[in-house]
């Protein structure tokens, strides 16, 4: 079965400092790869994909990612947040024709100013 | 251009009521998730379609129905609430499977009493 692990539930850092959130999976299989992003009070919102190809990625607003096929990880990074970052972050694993998308818990990152 | 609508926004239900929730799509798309989202748990899904007439099960699917009569809309059935249904449901829609286009709602916070 597939599953997905955020380490870090709760992040808080200042203004400018750098970012990265943990993202591992456990899956035998060629998977595709996702974080998410929710703003207080809406819906996901899709930061960046990896299906193949680079395993550097990257998404809307800055955010990076980084699959590391030998460690199952998948982490999100950031160089530096800003106040607006203040959300939570999903990490999601889909198995290669499978048809579900497995989220992890969810990491929440506060900003401040 | 709406994308994913969901109705209601904000339910309080007794034990024991029934209750449907209403996920429409205006862009064509062939795939239809229900997810739930509970607090430290991440989303998980619990039906899906992938296309009018059909219904799958996903990761949680006790306690609900669906229903796929139009291809636009994907009904999610509370046939009998308990506590345990209280959370935050989200739809999403998707061209194909695969998720590499992933559209969500803006969520139903649904409590059970």
């Amino acid at each position: 079965a597939q599953s997905v692990s955020q380490h870090n539930h709760h992040v808080i850092l200042s203004e400018a400092a750098s970012l990265e959130l943990g993202c591992n999976y456990s899956y035998g299989g060629t998977v595709n790869l996702f974080w998410y992003v929710q703003y207080p009070g809406q819906h996901l919102q899709l930061l960046l994909k990896y299906f193949s190809g680079d395993p550097l990625v990257k998404g809307i607003k800055g955010f990076e990612a980084e699959f590391i096929k030998s460690k199952f990880s998948f982490n999100l990074r950031k160089p530096s947040v800003q106040w607006s970052d203040t959300a939570e972050y999903f990490c999601a694993v889909n198995g290669l024709g499978a048809n579900n998308l497995f989220f992890g818990t969810g990491t929440r990152l506060t900003v401040i100013p | 251009n709406a994308g994913v609508t969901q109705t209601p926004k904000f339910r309080v239900l007794k034990t024991g009521q029934s209750m449907t929730l209403l996920c429409a799509q205006d862009m064509n798309h062939e795939y239809m998730y229900w997810y739930r989202q509970d607090p430290g748990m991440g989303l998980r899904l619990i039906h899906y379609s992938v296309g009018e007439g059909t219904t799958a099960k996903g990761e949680v699917p006790d306690g609900y129905n669906v229903s796929r009569l139009k291809k636009q809309n994907f009904l999610l059935g509370l046939e009998s609430a308990a506590p345990s249904q209280t959370s935050v449901y989200f739809c999403a829609s998707s061209p194909t499977g695969g998720f590499e286009k992933l559209f969500f709602g803006s969520g139903t916070q649904l409590s059970v009493l």
